[in-house]
């Protein structure tokens, strides 16, 4: 299995909204609705922000919102923040039940 | 209240076997349908999902590297044992373990990770 591609890196101001794309296959993404997203500041272990696609754990600002599209899936923060500066990994289910990770998105708030 | 925490060596020699040992507490591995996964992350780069235990000890590997992993645990000592064979200076990271809760496809809580060096 390959591992899911995600932009490198995306940047946008505060007060504005940026959007992460993750793309996989019908192997993975395409397929099932088991799409999480996870933060990563530095130096620290990765936070999940987002499960089952659109769902958000207790505690996680309704500033994140997720999506699926065919084989692609998105992590949209809206009125992004400084702290919102982080890394960004998607992950999902795999037709072999196992689980793949995205290349990772470095999140820029200029 | 969940928590988790890797530990084993901080430096392994080429071709020797790394034993990490994950430690829990705040739920049990008894419960159905509830699992506790391994994650590694090379300095600097990408997260990279590695293998996944089940409460039923159904167990799950990267395909890729299927044939160095073995994931056991011990429900008694709440703790998940990765092994990783013929290790390599590319086998240099940050180990995770993560809590995979019941009748889900993602990890909730991670423990803080431990980095394994891999150098002769």
């Amino acid at each position: 299995q390959s591992a899911l591609t995600q932009p490198a890196s995306v940047s946008g101001s505060p007060g504005q909204s940026i959007t992460i794309s993750c793309t996989g296959t019908s192997s993975d993404v395409g397929t099932y609705n088991y799409v999480s997203w996870y933060q990563q500041h530095p130096g620290k272990a990765p936070k999940l922000m987002i499960y089952d696609v659109s769902y958000r754990p207790s505690g996680v600002s309704n500033r994140f919102s997720g999506s699926k599209s065919g084989n692609t899936a998105s992590l949209t923060i809206s009125g992004l923040q400084a702290e919102d500066e982080a890394d960004y990994y998607c992950s999902s289910y795999t037709s072999s039940s196992t689980r793949v990770f995205g290349t990772g998105t470095k999140v820029t708030v200029l | 209240q969940i928590t988790l925490k890797e530990s084993g060596p901080t430096l392994v020699k080429p071709t020797q076997t790394l034993t990490l040992t994950c430690t829990f507490s705040g739920f049990s591995l008894s419960t159905s349908r509830v699992g506790v996964g391994w994650i590694r992350q090379p300095p600097g780069k990408a997260l990279e999902w590695l293998a996944l235990i089940y409460w039923d000890d159904d167990k799950r590997y990267s395909p890729s590297l299927k044939s160095r992993l073995t994931i056991t645990k011990d429900t008694s000592k709440n703790q998940v044992v990765l092994t990783v064979t013929n290790m390599d200076p590319g086998d240099t990271a940050t180990y995770y373990c993560a809590h995979n809760p019941r009748n889900s496809w993602y990890f909730d809580l991670w423990g803080r990770g431990t980095l394994v060096t891999v150098s002769s």
